[in-house]
């Protein structure tokens, strides 16, 4: 059985940065079968895919172009898990921020999901 | 990239069936056999519904399918339950090699 585990801060001021991890129990950051995905969700927008991680013979990162610029999804095979990193954040940034296992061409677990507010 | 175009808002009473259209384009509902549905209920993570157009996991009822024609996918809902009010998403891959999400539809269980 797949679990995801989010951690991370809840509040995080305008220009800073907000970053989140998502641990991994039963399967690996470095499958050759899934890609590792960001999600977010707000009311005013619903649900947006950030990014995502996949390892084939080398690791590939893919961004939206709405925050290509800003946005970092790093692996981390010694731990199991991957982070998202979001900089330069601005009140918009305010959203429930899940990951999720992408295999199959769906997300098929996602994490609990973390609330993350851009406030001073 | 744009999101792709649902109705906001769906109905139906127990027992009929519905169905929620997912409209895109050429370059990623049209592009490939990978749009995937997914149930949102407030508070909990969202749930896979449907994948590859018309794949359901393991677990979840038949009464849930999917088609696709063209630009546009569907989600068919037959045998409403009152379970089944949620918030439904839609979601492509596109020839940028990046995934897009519908706007969502809210469906109410009348």
């Amino acid at each position: 059985q797949v679990q995801l585990q989010q951690s991370g801060p809840g509040l995080v001021k305008p220009s800073q940065t907000l970053s989140v991890t998502c641990a991994i129990s039963g399967d690996s950051v470095s499958s050759n079968s899934a890609a590792w995905n960001w999600i977010r969700q707000s009311p005013s927008r619903g649900l947006e895919w950030l990014g995502r991680t996949y390892y084939r013979s080398k690791w590939f990162h893919e961004y939206a172009l709405s925050v290509k610029s800003r946005m970092a999804i790093n692996p981390d095979t010694s731990n199991n898990q991957f982070s998202l990193q979001l900089y330069s954040v601005t009140p918009e940034d305010t959203a429930v921020y899940y990951c999720a296992r992408e295999i199959s061409a769906g997300w098929d677990y996602w994490g609990q999901g973390t609330l993350v507010t851009v406030s001073s | 990239q744009s999101a792709l175009t649902q109705p906001a808002s769906v109905s139906g009473s127990p027992g009929q069936s519905i169905t929620i259209s997912c409209t895109g384009t050429s370059s990623d509902v049209g592009a490939y056999n990978y749009v995937s549905w997914y149930q949102h209920h407030p508070g909990k993570a969202p749930k896979l519904m449907i994948y590859e157009v018309t794949n359901r996991p393991s677990g979840v009822s038949n009464r849930f399918s999917g088609s696709k024609s063209g630009n546009t996918a569907s989600l068919t809902i037959s045998g409403l339950q009152a379970e089944d009010e949620a918030d439904y998403y839609c979601s492509s891959f596109t020839t940028s090699t990046t995934w897009v999400f519908g706007g969502g539809s809210k469906l109410t269980v009348l």
